[in-house]
């Protein structure tokens, strides 16, 4: 079933600006992860939060999480033209047995006009 | 990390056919996963393929329709059974190693005519 529910579904920025998306989930997780997908293909790992952080940094990348509100955010500074991509957040979850699964949201679609 | 490699990267099949997606990862994962992504939605989990016994399937998806193989630690088939227009997708292998973060194949572009 689908927990994450990102927000807006469609950005679009002109290149050199900030472009933030938001994440909301409604279980408890064990971590909360964000990926690339570009044009319908494989997605790329971004960044991986973990429950009990709030803010981390990956290059032009933050992410923040707040387990209180069950939500999450992804900002990419100085965005690039080759930024434009669909974002997806995913929540992990113990699903037992050693094992984690992962349940994506809806997807941001961004796009960085040149 | 891991590289996952799928095949066939696209395929248009006809309706009532049978296609196998093949997934080899050139390193040992612990979990290998399916999923199925719509046109513009996101990814929905049709099952864990798990080595050496059968797989576990998710609400809505059962094993006559897509059978999986996961016969060692690195490879798995998903096959898309008598398929109809409604399985036109992008079909996505995925696998983790020691913690969640998620490698996924190319996938694989389906039309049913």
């Amino acid at each position: 079933s689908q927990q994450g529910e990102e927000d807006p579904q469609a950005l679009s920025i002109q290149e050199g600006e900030n472009a933030t998306m938001n994440c909301s989930y409604k279980t408890s997780i064990n971590n909360l992860q964000w990926y690339r997908q570009n044009s319908g293909r494989g997605l790329v790992h971004l960044i991986l939060i973990r429950s009990n952080e709030r803010e981390k940094h990956s290059g032009r990348l933050r992410v923040t999480l707040d387990t209180s509100k069950k939500s999450s955010s992804l900002l990419i500074t100085a965005s690039r033209a080759a930024d434009t991509a669909s974002y997806f957040c995913a929540t992990a979850a113990y699903s037992g047995a050693g094992s984690y699964q992962l349940t994506f949201g809806k997807g941001t679609k961004l796009s960085v006009i040149p | 990390s891991a590289v996952i490699s799928q095949k066939p990267s696209r395929d248009i099949c006809q309706r009532g056919t049978s296609l196998t997606i093949q997934c080899q990862v050139d390193s040992q994962v612990t979990m290998m996963f399916w999923y199925r992504q719509q046109p513009g939605q996101s990814l929905t989990l049709i099952a864990t393929a798990n080595q050496g016994s059968e797989a576990t399937y998710e609400s809505g998806f059962v094993i006559d329709k897509f059978p999986i193989s996961r016969p060692n630690l690195t490879f798995s088939t998903l096959t898309v059974s008598n398929m109809s227009p409604e399985d036109s997708s992008i079909y996505l292998c995925s696998a983790t190693g020691e913690g969640t973060e998620a490698f996924f194949g190319q996938g694989t572009r389906l039309t049913v005519v």
